[in-house]
């Protein structure tokens, strides 16, 4: 079947812009995630959701990025005024449900570029 | 919280040749461990994990783990690596309680003809 999608795979944007990145997760999974995999590091945790809500958020850097689920299968991450910084690899995972022992299968990513 | 560490940043080995790759992690409270791979310009896919019992755990791909609870690592290993199974390799935890992973910085192994 198929796997966890996000587009776009590249964005490029300003300083100061405003951008979307978008994650399709496997159907039926209920809980998703989301990482950021800055150059030559591992993915860091961001925020997860267990259906529509978010049930941890303690990964949110500060108040600009910000995630939401309406429909408990779609997930959007939002980032405002963006900064160089927040140029990373951004990453989102769906399991079954949210549990340790669940498998969290990864999307290919969206690679975000701010200049 | 949880930390990871991965003590080697590049390892490069011979095809057909033995590899390992060695994993820390530091945990007040009790963790599962994973090891995931990543392929160039793929997204990440699990090897193997271990939640309970035997402390020895056979991933894809012909990978095992060993579990070691008094010295906090969790080492992957293959006894013969090939070409094909040049990637980054990332070891991860995560709390029995709770499902974020934390990750290490990952290890990339590249096997040479």
């Amino acid at each position: 079947g198929a796997g966890v999608s996000q587009t776009p795979s590249n964005k490029v944007t300003e300083k100061g812009k405003y951008v979307e990145l978008r994650c399709d997760p496997i159907s039926g999974h209920t809980a998703l995630y989301w990482y950021r995999q800055s150059l030559g590091q591992g993915p860091e945790f961001l925020i997860y959701f267990q259906g529509t809500g978010a049930a941890d958020d303690s990964g949110l850097p500060n108040d600009r990025f910000f995630a939401v689920r309406p429909e408990g299968s779609v997930s959007t991450l939002k980032i405002q005024r963006t900064e160089r910084g927040d140029s990373a690899v951004y990453l989102c995972a769906s399991s079954l449900e949210e549990a340790a022992y669940n498998e969290q299968f990864f999307g290919p990513g969206t690679r975000l570029t701010v200049l | 919280a949880q930390s990871v560490t991965q003590l080697d940043s590049q390892v490069p080995v011979f095809e057909e040749a033995p590899v390992e790759l060695r994993c820390n992690y530091s945990s007040s409270v009790s963790v599962y461990l994973f090891w995931y791979v990543q392929y160039p310009n793929q997204g990440l896919q699990l090897l193997l994990k271990y939640l309970s019992g035997s402390t020895l755990v056979k991933g894809i791909n012909g990978f095992e783990a060993e579990f070691n609870k008094s010295q906090t690592s969790f080492h992957l290993r293959k006894p013969s690596v090939h070409i094909s199974d040049t990637a980054e390799y990332f070891c991860a935890v995560t709390e029995t309680s709770g499902s974020r992973l934390t990750f290490g910085e990952g290890t990339q192994l590249t096997v040479n003809p």
